[in-house]
């Protein structure tokens, strides 16, 4: 079975260009979750999704972030525009419903120039 | 507020030499507490999930355990390959499912 695939792995960008990351969770699983991780850190929940409803979307900073996950599978995140501070590894987790085990992808490593 | 805190931070061992690594919480109600280990350049992989006190789970040379305010996974007679960061999470019943991770512990096994 496919595990969580992450796109791109890495990306280097200028400050104040976009940038979009994509996840496609494993099949059959409703909850999809992104999580920023800085080095040395654990991962902090930036969104949850249930299918396609954002259920939990009160970390994220609405001001450049935005997410969607269109019929409910794949979903992508974007930062418009970048500043230094979000250099990190952003990971995207998926599980078949909420309180089960999370199962996360590779992470996409963003440097922000 | 939910907190989780990892001790040590860091922790070199001696293959075969056995440790435990701590996890405390805070929580309003434990809905689950969970392990992962992560390696350089991965995602964290699931080890252990545990629900209530007095739990106890094993996988090959690991065992958590869980009371009410911490959790232990204990490592006995670490290999090399055991050498990662291990992540410990907490859900609260409470928050809806938001989960809760610590920092992590980075365990370095020499051979």
């Amino acid at each position: 079975e496919a595990g969580v695939v992450q796109s791109p792995r890495y990306k280097i960008i200028e400050k104040k260009q976009p940038v979009a990351f994509w996840c496609n969770p494993i099949s059959g699983h409703n909850t999809l979750y992104w999580y920023l991780q800085n080095l040395g850190q654990g991962p902090e929940l930036l969104i949850r999704y249930e299918n396609e409803e954002a259920v939990d979307d009160s970390q994220l900073p609405k001001d450049r972030f935005s997410a969607e996950r269109l019929k409910g599978v794949d979903s992508t995140l974007k930062i418009q525009p970048a500043e230094l501070g979000d250099s990190a590894v952003y990971l995207c987790a998926s599980s078949p419903t909420p309180g089960f085990e999370q199962f996360f992808g590779p992470g996409t490593r963003l440097t922000v120039l | 507020e939910d907190q989780v805190t990892q001790s040590p931070e860091a922790l070199r061992l001696q293959e075969g030499e056995s440790s435990s690594l701590n996890c405390s919480y805070t929580v309003s109600g434990l809905r689950g507490l969970f392990w992962y280990r992560q390696d350089p350049g991965k995602g964290p992989e699931f080890l252990f999930t545990l629900y209530s006190a007095g739990e106890e789970k094993e996988k090959e040379r690991l065992k958590a355990t869980l009371t009410k305010k911490e959790s232990f996974l204990h490592i006995t007679a670490p290999k090399p390959e055991d050498s990662a960061t291990y992540l410990c999470a907490v859900q609260a019943e409470t928050g809806g499912f938001k989960t809760i991770f610590g920092a992590g512990t980075r365990l370095f096994v020499k051979a």
